[in-house]
């Protein structure tokens, strides 16, 4: 268990539709990164906050948005989605710069189907 | 720009026996930490191990080691007596100790371990 929960696990919907999948980040993390993987791809990131602020974006869609909000828990919004955003969707933190770890830790994903 | 490439999509390896991926970057940055994730069908990215750019002595993880070639911004991960349980997805990733803390990641290399 990284420490980093992420939910829904799955989400089923439809063309058009707006989801909102969330993040929390393991303690005293600052940073928290989204990825979007499609099947059989690599990992492709879309977004960093730091403390709240956007600090770094990927190619994130004009479609999609995030946010950390003061308590760090982030959230990432889908909107008129479309077949090709069918993906597995990784957050991850990372303890803040200077600390001895360094690595990012990644939730366990939510697998986003849309129909 | 920084970069990290993967330039083996796929590779298999007899159970019990010792391979080796391999891993280039590209960065001006002279301080940073290079990590391999480990990605099962189960599609959880774990940390395998992490090196310090500053750190000349190879990192090692009980079965799993790199060869980290500074000069020449290679980072190869060798496995050793390998387990069926190797089977992932395997995952090259840099971050420089400076700027926005953003991780690169490479494309990925496809194991299969082989009874």
């Amino acid at each position: 268990d990284s420490g980093v929960t992420q939910t829904p696990k799955h989400l089923i919907t439809a063309t058009g539709q707006r989801v909102t999948l969330r993040c929390s980040p393991r303690s005293g993390d600052l940073s928290v990164y989204w990825y979007q993987q499609s099947l059989d791809q690599g990992l492709q990131f879309l977004i960093q906050y730091y403390n709240g602020e956007e600090r770094a974006k990927g190619n994130i869609l004009e479609r999609f948005s995030a946010q950390q909000f003061p308590d760090l828990h982030s959230e990432l919004n889908l909107s008129s989605l479309e077949l090709g955003d069918s993906a597995l969707y990784f957050c991850a933190s990372s303890p803040p710069p200077g600390s001895p770890a360094n690595e990012q830790f990644f939730g366990p994903g939510t697998r986003l189907t849309v129909l | 720009a920084q970069t990290v490439t993967q330039s083996q999509p796929e590779m298999s390896v007899q159970e019990a026996e010792t391979v080796t991926l391999s891993c280039t970057y590209d960065t001006s940055e002279n301080n940073y930490y290079l990590f391999w994730y480990k990605q099962p069908p189960s599609r959880q990215m774990i940390l395998v191990i992490r090196q310090e750019a500053y750190k000349q002595q190879n990192a090692t993880e009980n079965r799993f080691s790199v060869n980290f070639q500074k000069a020449a911004k290679s980072f190869s991960l060798k496995i050793s007596d390998s387990q069926l349980g190797d089977t992932a997805m395997y995952f090259c990733a840099f971050i420089p100790v400076s700027g926005t803390y953003k991780y690169i990641f490479g494309t990925g290399t496809r194991l299969k371990v082989l009874a």
